[in-house]
Formats: C-alpha cells, sequence, structure tokens
C-alpha cells in the first residue's frame, strides 16, 4: 500500500545512547517532516524538507539531526538521548509545501521511551 | 507561543449528539486550515480542510465552520457515532510553511 513507513515502531534507549528513526514514502512527495506527539502537547515539527536537498529546523530541533538521503527517506537521528526525547514520532509527507487538498500523509509512528 | 489554540481537551457526548471543537488563531497569514483525525497507536489522517475563502465547507457528517474577523474556525460532527471516538487535531500554514497543530481534543461519543 502506498504510504508513510516508519521503522521502528518501538524504541527503548537508555539515556546517552543514539539511534536513527527511518522514514520513506512512495508517493513521489516532495516535501517531508518529523513531528514529536507529547500528551497534551499536540504535534510539535522538529525538522522538515522542503525538497530533497534541504532541511530546516522547526520548532523542536534541540538534540536531533536529520538527513534527507534522497527523494523517498527522510530520516531523524538522535545523538545523546535524553529522557525529555520520550514520545511518539511522526514522519509525514506532502506533494509540496502546500498541502491543499490532499494534506499531510502520516506515518504509524515510533513510540521510543529513553530510560 | 502557541499558535493555534484548541478546546476542549477533551469532550464527551451521546450518540447522535453533535460535538463542536473550537480553534483559534492570531497569524493573519495562515490561508489553510485542516483537521486531523488520529485513531490509537496510528497516525494522524486528514478528516477535511478549509480556505479562507469559505465560511463553510461539508463533508458528510463533518463541518467546517469558519469566521475570518474572529480568526477562530470549528469542526461539527453530526450525528455522531461510538466510530467517531478518536482525538482530533486543528492545524494551520500560510504559504508553504509547514503545518502548526493545537494540542488536540480527545472525543469520546458513548452509546
Amino acid at each position: 500500500n502506498a504510504g508513510v513507513t516508519q521503522t521502528p515502531k518501538f524504541q527503548v534507549l537508555k539515556t546517552g545512547q543514539s539511534m536513527t528513526l527511518q522514514c520513506a514514502q512512495d508517493m513521489n512527495h516532495n516535501s517531508m517532516y518529523w513531528y514529536r506527539q507529547d500528551p497534551g502537547m499536540g504535534l510539535r515539527l522538529i525538522y522538515y524538507s522542503a525538497s530533497e536537498g534541504t532541511t530546516d529546523k522547526g520548532e523542536v530541533p534541540n538534540g536531533y539531526n536529520v538527513s534527507r538521503l534522497n527523494k523517498r527517506e527522510f530520516s531523524l537521528r538522535l545523538e545523546s538521548a535524553a529522557p525529555s526525547q520520550t514520545s511518539v514520532y511522526f514522519c509525514a509527507s506532502s506533494e509540496d509545501g502546500t498541502p491543499f487538498p490532499y494534506g499531510y500523509t502520516f506515518g504509524s509512528g515510533t513510540r521510543l521511551t529513553v530510560v | 507561543q502557541q499558535q493555534v489554540k484548541q478546546s476542549p481537551q477533551s469532550l464527551i457526548v451521546q450518540k447522535g449528539g453533535i460535538p463542536i471543537i473550537n480553534c483559534a488563531y492570531e497569524n493573519t497569514a495562515f490561508d489553510y486550515f485542516p483537521w486531523y483525525q488520529q485513531f490509537p497507536g496510528k497516525g494522524p489522517a486528514l478528516l477535511i480542510a478549509i480556505r479562507p475563502d469559505v465560511s463553510e465547507k461539508k463533508e458528510g457528517r463533518f463541518t467546517i465552520s469558519f469566521n475570518k474577523s474572529a480568526k477562530q474556525f470549528s469542526l461539527h460532527i453530526m450525528d455522531s457515532q461510538p466510530g467517531d471516538s478518536a482525538t482530533y487535531f486543528c492545524a494551520a500554514l500560510s504559504g508553504n510553511t509547514p503545518l502548526v497543530f493545537g494540542k488536540g481534543t480527545r472525543l469520546s461519543v458513548i452509546a
């Protein structure tokens, strides 16, 4: 099925460990996004890539890095995980920066716990 | 500073009732206002969206009402069903900037 695929679905890290969250889309979309979801906080933008070869910071970029590997793939890296990064992470894509009328397509999320 | 303020945080309605979720914004440059629906364990999915040149949009049982002068928009769910129980997010953007989301409303529809 066409869509956004995130791996892994679940992960437990120890404080200080590093990991990369993977995201791939097969809809030939130009723009990709990483959001985190915390209880009562909604969805907050971490980083985004308006097109292949570009990345920009969002609202909460500290502690994260991203790589737009090619048009399909956009990864999120935690270099030294902290308990404050415990969250559900969602990757999304859109045809271009203006999502009307089809909106963003979200993956099913990665639930990350940092202990 | 929260760009899109959503209320209420949670809502319980009887089956057949009409839940209403409200959002307010300050940035007059916003020109796209979608609502997303999220079920537990899933990613958000686009439900309905509106541009500021219209005051209302209906898709099935879901309606967006938009008040440009008040900088507010709301989601109404007609004849709500238990299957509508989910978390709903309003959002907004201007031009090519990424979507900014409200904090979400957890809706429970009880039979």
